[in-house]
């Protein structure tokens, strides 16, 4: 069955200290994973995909299907990147779309 | 990017009552739509995928007579509540998928049952 994990509830650093937000999952099929982003009173929104292999607002993520992880990374923090932080799996094939969220990260840059 | 509208996005209703929470894709047209519930601080469940003109699929737990759905076109999908208690309340929050490996979400709907 497919899970995604996100071992952090919250994360607590200050601004321009590396962060790192870890996500694991678990799949039998080839894997498509996304970050999501929820600043408060905002709606969830798309930060990356591990296809596009991008980096948005300085945030990196890298897929690593031999210790089936898709971390985000960035290596100077703003305050401005305070937000829930959720992890997502594809499932079902791109025609379909169901995606299955990790429980999220509360990230929480201090000045 | 495309536009998800939810509406309402706030809605008191008393216990016994029902609730229609509306989800639209407003610039493009959705393969497929979801429902979920989002508890405070908490992940996304999943509560149902819904397509067009045809019967929506629960995902387990979740009572199909309860929480009804309604995919009228490609751009609607229509959640209701029925007979609502203090248990439902909660955030539900749609997404409409356009089929090119991204998700849009609506802003969410607060309901709170009284």
């Amino acid at each position: 069955a497919q899970r995604v994990t996100q071992p952090e509830k919250l994360l607590s650093v200050f601004k321009g200290a590396p962060v790192e937000l870890k996500c694991n999952y678990s799949y039998s099929g080839s894997p498509e994973l996304f970050w999501y982003v929820q600043y408060s009173r905002q709606r969830l929104q798309l930060l990356l995909r591990h296809i596009s292999r991008e980096s948005i607002k300085g945030f990196t993520a890298d897929l690593n299907k031999g210790e089936t992880s898709f971390h985000l990374k960035k290596p100077f923090a703003q305050e401005e990147d305070s937000a829930m932080y959720y992890c997502a799996l594809l499932t079902g094939g791109t025609s379909y779309g169901k995606l299955t969220f990790g429980q999220g990260t509360i990230l929480t840059v201090h000045p | 990017g495309a536009v998800v509208s939810q509406h309402p996005s706030r809605v008191i209703c008393k216990s016994g009552t029902s609730v229609k929470i509306e989800c639209r894709s407003l610039d493009f047209q959705a393969t497929t739509m979801f429902w979920y519930r989002q508890f405070p601080k908490q992940s996304l469940m999943l509560m149902a995928t819904s397509n067009e003109g045809s019967k929506a699929t629960y995902e387990q737990g979740v009572e199909k007579d309860k929480f009804l759905i309604n995919h009228a076109s490609l751009t609607l999908s229509t959640l209701t509540v029925t007979s609502a208690h203090p248990e439902d309340s909660s955030f539900y929050i749609c997404s409409a998928w356009t089929g090119r490996t991204e998700a849009f979400f609506g802003q969410g709907t607060r309901l709170t049952v009284v």
